[in-house]
């Protein structure tokens, strides 16, 4: 099944931003928008914003996360050595009938 | 507190099945969505099927990778979610996570810490 978009590996330095990108199409990030979810090695992972881009409770306010058109995107700001992990995006895509996940992009904070 | 633990998980070979179950509390489990993703060693996430709850007739969907061959149903009265896996491939090896989605947006709230299926000869 097709799949969202990732860029495979980002590196910023400490306390720097980095903006990672998920891109999809109109049946999936376009209309729905994409979920995000953080994994540290050997964790399950955890879910970081809701499709709509509300933040569930717990979740630093140093993430923030947008779309424009069929491209999210999660903005780290200040970052931390504990942010480095793989991210992914995933969402419902209505042409398919199936949950669709991003290849994941590993952030290495410098 | 949500809780999801996974159970089952094991080695087998090509050809073969496994069953495997999750066990959810600190939560009305008739109320929600639960899925099943799974995570091949050292890759991504996957996508593996959901089970919708009793209001919407506890239907399932499956990613085309596994549709014929896997089966989710779920017990509310014991709280508990499974996945029937027959067929198995070498390429079914990985990780499975028992995920609760959450009301709206349907998406991936909370995992369990999953369960290890090695298909293997």
């Amino acid at each position: 099944q097709a799949g969202l978009t990732q860029p495979p590996s980002v590196s910023k330095d400490l306390r720097q931003t980095a903006t990672l990108t998920c891109t999809g199409n109109s049946n999936n990030v376009g209309n729905q928008g994409a979920a995000w979810l953080q994994q540290h090695q050997g964790h399950p992972p955890k879910l970081l914003f809701y499709r709509n881009n509300n933040r569930p409770s717990g979740i630093s306010e140093r993430f923030s996360a947008s779309r424009s058109g069929n491209t999210a995107s999660l903005t780290i700001t200040g970052l931390q050595p504990e942010d480095e992990a793989d991210y992914y995006c995933s969402t419902w895509d209505s042409s398919l009938s199936a949950v669709v996940f991003g290849g994941g992009t590993k952030l290495t904070v410098l | 507190e949500v809780q999801l633990v996974e159970s089952g998980g094991d080695l087998v070979l090509p050809g073969g099945s496994l069953r495997l179950s999750c066990a959810a509390s600190g939560f009305t489990f008739s109320d929600h969505y639960m899925d099943w993703v799974r995570q091949a060693p050292g890759k991504g996430l996957q996508w593996v099927g959901r089970s919708r709850n009793k209001a919407n007739s506890y239907t399932t969907e499956y990613a085309a990778s596994v549709k014929g061959r896997f089966t989710i149903s779920r017990d509310d009265s014991k709280s508990s979610l499974y996945l029937q896996m027959n067929s198995l491939k070498t390429e079914d090896t990985a990780v499975y996570y028992c995920v609760r989605l959450c009301a709206s947006p349907k998406d991936f709230e909370y995992w369990g810490q999953g369960t290890l299926v090695t298909v293997s000869s």
